[in-house]
């Protein structure tokens, strides 16, 4: 049973469109992430927040932007889709301080680009 | 050389197999976490560990502080455990994460 949930989870969109990919989560969580990932390779941050109206890049370069105007939601936007864009881009969340018995993060299902 | 670093790359197992992962860093961590991705791609947090061993159902983690080292052990392992196993670190319980490369692993009926 998810608790975060990522919209669309295939998107196939032509160059130069915007495109917003969605991320809610419905456990409070003040920790937001979202990762990019091509196939077969591993996961790299691109963007982050610690809470409502706090946004920060990650270790991965990325032309898109986030914005977290509540706790319980953090897009992603990329304003002209590229086909390098073309990826798995994934959400995650996590609470602070909090380590639960086996699980720190949970993440969505993930958003599958493709840019023609 | 990368700071987390996992072996073997890639596992194929028979069904009932014991399986073992492991996961080797070289920076100072807060965390270490057991990832698990599906063909489909999305991803279960398995365990997250900051010393010891945790058991959940088939699957234990172990992890070894002083020698920076942790493993992934699946008993009696079934198809239904053909994934690929991330191992990440953190600070501070979730920042600043470093995955390794992840190990494919496929378990044959």
């Amino acid at each position: 049973e998810a608790d975060i949930y990522q919209t669309p989870r295939y998107l196939v969109i032509g160059t130069g469109k915007k495109i917003t990919l969605e991320c809610s989560q419905t456990m409070g969580h003040d920790k937001m992430y979202w990762y990019q990932q091509d196939p077969g390779m591993e996961l790299h941050l691109i963007h982050y927040s610690y809470g409502v109206n706090s946004t920060e890049k990650g270790d991965l370069s990325s032309e898109s932007t986030v914005s977290r105007i509540r706790t319980e939601h953090f897009p992603l936007t990329l304003e002209s889709a590229r086909p390098s864009h073309t990826s798995q881009y994934l959400c995650a969340s996590s609470e602070t301080n909090r380590a639960r018995d086996n699980y720190g993060y949970t993440f969505g299902s993930g958003t599958r680009l493709t840019v023609v | 050389k990368n700071e987390v670093e996992q072996s073997p790359q890639n596992l194929t197992a028979q069904e009932g197999e014991f399986i073992t992962i492991n996961c080797s860093y070289s920076v100072g961590i807060s965390a270490l976490h057991w990832l698990q991705q599906h063909p489909g791609g999305g991803i279960v947090s398995l365990f997250m560990l900051s010393s010891g061993k945790k058991k959940h159902g088939r699957l234990i983690a172990t992890i070894n502080i002083q020698e920076k080292h942790s493993s992934l052990h699946i008993t009696a392992s079934h198809p239904r455990d053909s994934a690929v196993y991330i191992c990440a670190v953190s600070d501070n319980y979730g920042q600043n994460f470093v995955f390794g490369p992840g190990t494919r692993l496929s378990v044959l009926p």
